[in-house]
């Protein structure tokens, strides 16, 4: 069975610091990844997905995240956070393309002024 | 192009009523999912249809939670009847394909409809 583990429930940073989210996988074959985010009573919106391309997947505002099989992570950076980036954010693997989604519990950023 | 839809918002009911979600994809979109997210979780698969036909409800309460998609558009997911545990947002999401990339083809979500069960 497939599962992700969010590293921390809640991550403050500064405005203009670099943003790290960690998201550690579990998969008994190649999975495929993928970062959503969803701001305040709205629904998830797709960030980027990994889906056995290029390790370094870019996806919108400015985030990115890079597949590391050795290490099983599959982490969400921005070199510099922007308040409008306050929201939580789900990462969520998924074992082949027909299969169901699993996601995180979630991590929390919060950007401090 | 309008995103999916979802009514009502908010609903906050007793425990043993009933409850009824609506939820209207995007124009045009084959599959359709309901997730329950929990506060502190993320979401969980309730079913999962491709046009009007069920391709996953292995994580549906089937003695309390029904959901149905009669014209392969809009759904309509039901708890009846409801227990304090069903208190979450229920999501409904849309994807363009199924059966030519799965779960690859990104999902558009709604906004939720937020449950309290009292």
């Amino acid at each position: 069975a497939q599962s992700v583990t969010q590293l921390g429930s809640h991550v403050s940073v500064s405005e203009g610091a670099l943003v790290l989210l960690r998201c550690n996988y579990s998969s008994s074959v190649p999975p495929y990844l993928f970062w959503y985010v969803q701001y305040p009573n709205q629904g998830l919106q797709l960030l980027l997905k990994y889906t056995s391309a290029a390790t370094l997947v870019k996806g919108i505002n400015g985030f990115e995240a890079e597949f590391k099989k050795s290490e099983t992570s599959f982490h969400l950076t921005k070199p510099s956070a922007h308040m409008s980036d306050a929201a939580e954010y789900f990462c969520a693997v998924t074992a082949n393309r027909d299969d169901k989604i699993i996601f995180g519990k979630g991590t929390r950023l919060h950007i401090l002024p | 192009e309008a995103g999916v839809a979802q009514s009502p918002r908010y609903k906050i009911i007793e425990k043993r009523q009933s409850v009824a979600f609506w939820c209207n994809p995007i124009s045009g979109h084959a599959t359709l999912y309901w997730y329950q997210q929990i506060l502190g979780q993320g979401p969980k698969l309730l079913i999962q249809f491709q046009n009007n036909g069920v391709v996953d409800d292995s994580q549906l309460p089937k003695d309390r939670f029904s959901a149905e998609r009669l014209k392969g558009v809009d759904s309509t997911l039901k708890i009846q009847p409801a227990k304090l545990e069903d208190s979450a947002v229920y999501l409904c999401a849309s994807s363009l394909e199924y059966l030519a990339s799965g779960s690859l083809e990104t999902q558009y979500f709604g906004p939720g409809t937020r449950l309290l069960v009292l």
